[in-house]
């Protein structure tokens, strides 16, 4: 199994609301990362976790909130969006973390429309 | 820092050759290629590490300039399935958090 399976696909919330992303894996591999992707930009690192703790975060605001509950499951808490937060969310791992000479198994992402 | 691609778009006939350009102002452990189609997620290509060796498979191969900062990304014969946005991404030496971080992409079209 070589897949990194994201749910849901598609997510609608409003800036009051409260919702997760969820993120999963069965590779063993023990770095699970967050990415922001914005339609036609690069994906942005914004959580690293590694050996199911976080090694980074990338100043994200606080309304996102990584969770890693054991090492297969990736999840982000999300609450008081704001519409610029409308993105294509995508989860990722890899055998370890940074530096490393593996590759970025990405999932189908998330994508997050904030009204 | 982000690295710097060049071209940011590509248009080209099927069996016509491409090279992408990835360039980085820090000195660089490795050098990573991803193809993202539209509405999908990026796909892995390969990964360059320092020492500037030259990889490749099928017909999309990839070289590391170490002294230059730089990688080419080369795709020879090219099929309409090349499509998508390219992107390299870097891990600096191994100095301070250690993270990868992406070009802003090049979009490539190949038409029939």
């Amino acid at each position: 199994d070589t897949e990194v399976t994201q749910t849901p696909k598609h997510l609608v919330m409003g800036m009051t609301n409260k919702k997760s992303l969820k993120c999963e894996q069965h590779m063993g591999h023990r770095a699970m990362y967050w990415y922001k992707q914005k339609a036609k930009k690069p994906p942005e690192l914004m959580f690293v976790y590694s050996y199911e703790k976080l090694s980074i975060n990338e100043s994200v605001p606080s309304r996102f909130s990584p969770e890693c509950p054991n090492s297969s499951l990736l999840n982000l808490h999300l609450h008081a969006l704001q519409p610029e937060d409308s993105a294509l969310y995508l989860c990722a791992s890899s055998q370890d973390q940074f530096p490393h000479t593996g590759e970025l198994f990405f999932g189908e992402g998330s994508r997050l429309t904030v009204l | 820092q982000q690295p710097v691609q060049s071209p940011q778009a590509v248009i080209l006939r099927e069996g016509e050759d491409a090279v992408i350009n990835c360039s980085s102002s820090k000195a660089l452990y490795s050098v990573h290629w991803y193809r993202q189609k539209h509405g999908e997620a990026p796909v892995f290509l390969m990964i360059l590490l320092k020492g500037g060796e030259q990889k490749g498979h099928d017909k999309i191969s990839a070289s590391f300039n170490e002294k230059k900062q730089q990688s080419s990304l080369y795709l020879t014969a090219s099929q309409l399935s090349y499509s998508g946005t390219y992107f390299c991404g870097t891990e600096p030496e191994l100095t301070g958090a250690q993270k990868l971080v992406f070009g802003q992409g090049t979009r490539l079209t190949i038409n029939p």
